[in-house]
């Protein structure tokens, strides 16, 4: 069946620039992870979504980043007034029982 | 939170070897323990996971063993074939909103 899918696969944006950042979960997979992964920080855990609902926000890196889901199904991750400081690749990732996580392909940021 | 710590961060074996690769984690509530494999420019591929309540698991070519008193876990793989080349990720989780909490990765380097 179909994977986690993410878009847009790449994006190059400048400085200072707002960005949305896609994930489709696999259908019927309640659970929903943002992490991110860069060569500095290695992979690390931004927010979880349990239906439509993030109970914890504290692991988004700044007050610039949100991120929301909508209908139990689609999530976007959004920030704000990019710095190069964002560049990383996304990755989302899916549950169905919050434990098994399956991983989407990743949208690598680059900020100008 | 939790910390978990990957050794080697490169291992080079020859083609048919065995290769192990370590981790030890810091939380005694962490109960999920999964294996990544990531290749270039792909998203995170889950190869095998273990709960607490396992000490080993084996799937083919690849088994993990737990051992939750040392709070050490550990990836085998067997014959090792030159598609077995890739960045491994261990992790560990108490499952739901926690996420997963990733080691720094391995380089395993399968030679001809």
């Amino acid at each position: 069946g179909a994977g986690v899918s993410q878009s847009p696969s790449n994006k190059v944006t400048e400085k200072g620039k707002d960005v949305e950042l896609r994930c489709d979960p696999i259908s019927g997979h309640t659970a929903l992870y943002w992490y991110r992964q860069s060569l500095g920080q290695g992979l690390e855990f931004l927010i979880y979504f349990q239906g439509n609902s993030a109970p914890d926000k504290s692991g988004l890196p700044s007050d610039r980043f949100s991120a929301e889901r909508t209908g139990g199904s689609v999530s976007t991750l959004t920030i704000q007034r990019t710095q190069q400081e964002d560049s990383a690749v996304y990755l989302c990732a899916s549950s169905f029982e919050a434990y098994t996580q399956y991983f989407g392909p990743g949208t690598r940021l680059t900020v100008l | 939170g939790e910390n978990v710590e990957q050794h080697p961060s490169t291992l080079s074996v020859q083609e048919g070897d065995s290769a192990v690769i370590k981790c030890t984690y810091s939380d005694s509530a962490s109960n999920y323990f999964p294996w990544y494999k990531q290749e270039l420019g792909k998203g995170p591929q889950l190869i095998i996971d273990i709960r607490s309540n396992v000490g080993e698991k084996k799937d083919q070519r690849i088994a993990v063993t737990l051992n939750k008193t040392a709070k050490h876990f550990s990836l085998h793989i067997t014959e090792t074939q030159p598609e077995d080349s890739a960045v491994y990720f261990c992790a560990a989780s108490t499952g739901g909103a926690d996420g997963l909490t990733f080691g720094k990765g391995t380089h395993l380097i399968i030679q001809p």
